[in-house]
């Protein structure tokens, strides 16, 4: 029983394509993230819901469109990809407390040619 | 803002053998929370070890254990018989109260060497 999980796994595309990358949770959290990891393997927060609602949106350019329907769901869209998009794409959920710790889906490599 | 910093880029130590890898962060808060979190070459993130700040007492799992010292605001990793199946990305993160937002430090690479 995956716990939280992602699709695809792998995804390569051409720039200037929309894409899109699922997640589900089974874990019954109540808050879901996305977290991108560069070729330097550098982790960083990108969006955050709580209950549906966006609480954390840092400074991603807006191509980038998360969108949750329910509280077990959180896609990632992504317009006019651009070379530098490549990397790997984290979800995430937990509880909304904060020593609730993170669980991770297994991560999508974007690779855009 | 906080910061996590891992000041070691890669590591290695002998199978069986302790290993200690080191983390220092810097944060106003009072209340927050410490992490490692190991990714191994499958990609998976997988939490090894978390601190609560209020507790003095430092964390352990099995292998792994911290040690966490609040003034210094430094949160290192001890493993202990270190396995082949140990080798990884190692990663520190903490958050702070009331906030949903991970920190992570730039990962520290360990090998295990048999």
């Amino acid at each position: 029983d995956t716990a939280v999980s992602q699709t695809p796994k792998y995804l390569v595309t051409q720039m200037g394509n929309d894409k899109s990358i699922k997640c589900e949770q089974n874990l019954g959290h109540d808050t879901m993230y996305w977290y991108k990891q560069d070729s330097k393997k550098f982790l960083k927060i990108m969006f955050s819901y709580n209950n549906k609602e966006l609480i954390i949106n840092e400074t991603v350019p807006n191509r980038f469109s998360p969108k949750s329907p329910d509280k077990a769901h959180l896609n990632l869209h992504i317009n006019s990809l651009e070379l530098g998009d490549s990397a790997v794409y984290f979800c995430a959920s937990s509880q909304f407390l904060t020593n609730s710790p993170l669980h991770f889906g297994n991560g999508t490599r974007l690779t855009v040619t | 803002a906080q910061t996590v910093t891992q000041s070691q880029p890669e590591m290695s130590v002998q199978e069986a053998e302790t290993v200690t890898l080191s983390c220092t962060y810097d944060t106003s808060e009072s209340d927050y929370y410490l992490f490692w979190y190991k990714q191994p070459p499958s990609r998976q993130m997988i939490l090894v070890i978390r601190q609560e700040a209020y507790k003095q007492q430092n964390a352990t799992e099995n292998r792994f254990s911290v040690n966490f010292q609040k003034a210094a605001k430094s949160f290192s990793l001890k493993i202990s018989d270190s396995q082949l199946g140990d080798a990884a990305m190692y990663f520190c993160a903490s958050n702070r109260q009331g906030a949903q937002k991970l920190v992570f430090g730039q990962g520290t690479r360990l090998t295990i060497n048999p």
